[in-house]
């Protein structure tokens, strides 16, 4: 069974400070993404990343995959109140339709 | 264009009892998935239909049963329900010409298990 931990699981800090959560497996993913869902709704898609090593930027939010392709990481620049939500980082793999989910991230960004 | 809708938003059943929830998947989307989410366990896959069929299966038991229309809209089913069914369950569409599987979540129904 692929299991995916995530660190840490509640997350509070002032706005403007920088933070990062950590996606870690024993197993190996194809591809691994990260969602930011809010209380009532779904998991929004933020990013996939598929090469081992691969780094995006989406404006002040940059995720990383590791060169084994087990983990990842969310860093955070500059959190605004608008960040604040649960994070969650899902592994696939190519062949199999399912997403195995990570345990979460539950932010809250203080004003 | 028009995201994923799941209906209804929230229900509330009794043990013993049984529901269906329903998803419609975006337009042109082939690939449904569900999902169930608890504070406990989090999110775990339920199963996955693409062209009417059930390509994949979670570890639920037989209880939770799904299907999927020749439009793509797909049904979750839950017989003999259990308190600890209650949970938010979580459909997801893909186009899967997409290869690296973007998912777009609809919004969940709450089921409530008294």
């Amino acid at each position: 069974t692929q299991l995916l931990e995530q660190s840490p699981q509640f997350l509070s800090i002032q706005e403007g400070e920088n933070l990062t959560v950590y996606c870690n497996s024993s197993s190996v993913f194809s591809s691994l993404q990260w969602y930011r869902q809010e209380p009532g709704e779904g998991p929004v898609l933020l990013v996939t990343v598929v090469t081992g090593g691969e780094v995006k930027k989406l404006k002040r939010l940059t995720f990383q995959f590791g060169d084994a392709r087990k983990d990842s990481s969310l860093h955070i620049t500059a959190a605004q109140p608008g960040d604040t939500g649960l994070y969650l980082c899902a592994g696939a793999n190519f062949g199999n339709e399912k997403l195995t989910f990570g345990t979460g991230t539950r932010l809250t960004i203080i004003p | 264009k028009a995201g994923v809708t799941q209906t209804p938003r929230y229900l509330i059943k009794t043990r013993g009892q049984q529901v269906t929830l329903s998803c419609s998947p975006i337009s042109g989307h082939r690939s449904v998935s569900w999902y169930q989410q608890t504070p406990g366990q989090g999110l775990q896959f339920l199963f996955e239909y693409f062209s009417e069929t059930q390509r994949n299966k979670g570890n639920f038991p037989g209880r939770f049963s799904g299907r999927q229309f020749s439009n793509s809209r797909s049904e979750m089913n839950v017989s003999t329900l259990e308190l600890g069914d209650s949970a938010l369950y979580l459909c997801a569409s893909s186009p899967l010409a997409d290869s690296t599987r973007s998912y777009t979540f609809g919004s969940g129904t709450r089921l409530t298990v008294v």
